[in-house]
C-alpha cells in the first residue's frame, strides 16, 4: 500500500463546468503522475510532477491543467469538462526503481 | 504502430493451465520493464518487476529479450483468481512510461 488516496471517487458534472480531481500521498514520494484510462487506449499520461511546484504535460494534456502546492497533494483540474474527458483517472506515484503505484481512481462522467 | 503493444485476447484458460503473453515494444533506448495486473474497476497493481537475467515469484515467470524487444510473462497452474487483465510497462532512461492496452485473462473451472 503506497498510501495514495483520490478524491471523489466517482463524479458526475455537465459539459462546460469546471472538475478538480484530488490526489493525496502520505510518504512524501517526488513524483506524482495523472493518467487516464479509456477502453482501446489503455493508460494515457495527462500530467506530471516532479516536485512541488514542478510539473510537466504528458501525452493528452489538452483540457487538463494541474497544480501541487504541497508533497503530499496532486490536483487534476478540467477547466471546462466536456463528454470526451469522461474516464477513469488514476493518479500514481513513482519509487525509486521506477516502479509506479496507483490510487484506486476517480470515475468522471461529463454528460 | 504503437510504442508497446499486446495480444488484447481474451485468453480464456482451465485452471492449471500454462499460459504465456507477449509484449513487444519498439523503443530501444527503453531500460525498465514491468507487469501490472488490474481488476475489473479496480487500479493497476505491480505483479513483477522483468529484469534482463528474467526472474520468477511462485508460478509468475518474466522474461526480456532486448534484442528482439519484447517482454513475457508465464503463468504455471493457472487459479481462478488470475483472471485479471495483464498490462506491461515499459520504461526510459529519461523516465517516460509507456502501458501497453492489456492482455485480458479468464481462467475457467
Amino acid at each position: 500500500d503506497a498510501g495514495i488516496t483520490q478524491s471523489p471517487r466517482h463524479k458526475v458534472t455537465e459539459t462546460g463546468t469546471p472538475v478538480t480531481l484530488r490526489c493525496h500521498q502520505t510518504e512524501n514520494h517526488r513524483y506524482m503522475y495523472w493518467y487516464r484510462q479509456d477502453p482501446g487506449h489503455g493508460l494515457r499520461l495527462i500530467h506530471y510532477s516532479y516536485g512541488v511546484k514542478d510539473t510537466d504535460k504528458g501525452e493528452v494534456s489538452d483540457g487538463y491543467s494541474v497544480s501541487r502546492s504541497k508533497t503530499e497533494d496532486f490536483l487534476l483540474t478540467l477547466e471546462s469538462a466536456t463528454s470526451s474527458q469522461t474516464s477513469v483517472y488514476f493518479c500514481a506515484i513513482k519509487e525509486r526503481d521506477n516502479e509506479q503505484f496507483f490510487g484506486p481512481g476517480t470515475r468522471l462522467t461529463v454528460l | 504502430r504503437k510504442e508497446v503493444e499486446q495480444d488484447p485476447g481474451p485468453f480464456n484458460v482451465p485452471e492449471g493451465a500454462t499460459v504465456a503473453f507477449n509484449c513487444t515494444y519498439s523503443n530501444s533506448a527503453s531500460q525498465s520493464f514491468f507487469w501490472y495486473r488490474q481488476d475489473c474497476r479496480k487500479e493497476p497493481k505491480l505483479l513483477m518487476s522483468v529484469y534482463s537475467s528474467g526472474n520468477e515469484d511462485g508460478r509468475f515467470t518474466a522474461q526480456l529479450n532486448r534484442a528482439s524487444q519484447y517482454i513475457s510473462l508465464l503463468i504455471r497452474d493457472s487459479k481462478l483468481s488470475d483472471s485479471a487483465t495483464y498490462l506491461c510497462v515499459v520504461n526510459t532512461n529519461a523516465g517516460k512510461s509507456t502501458f501497453g492496452d492489456g492482455t485480458t485473462l479468464t481462467v475457467k473451472p
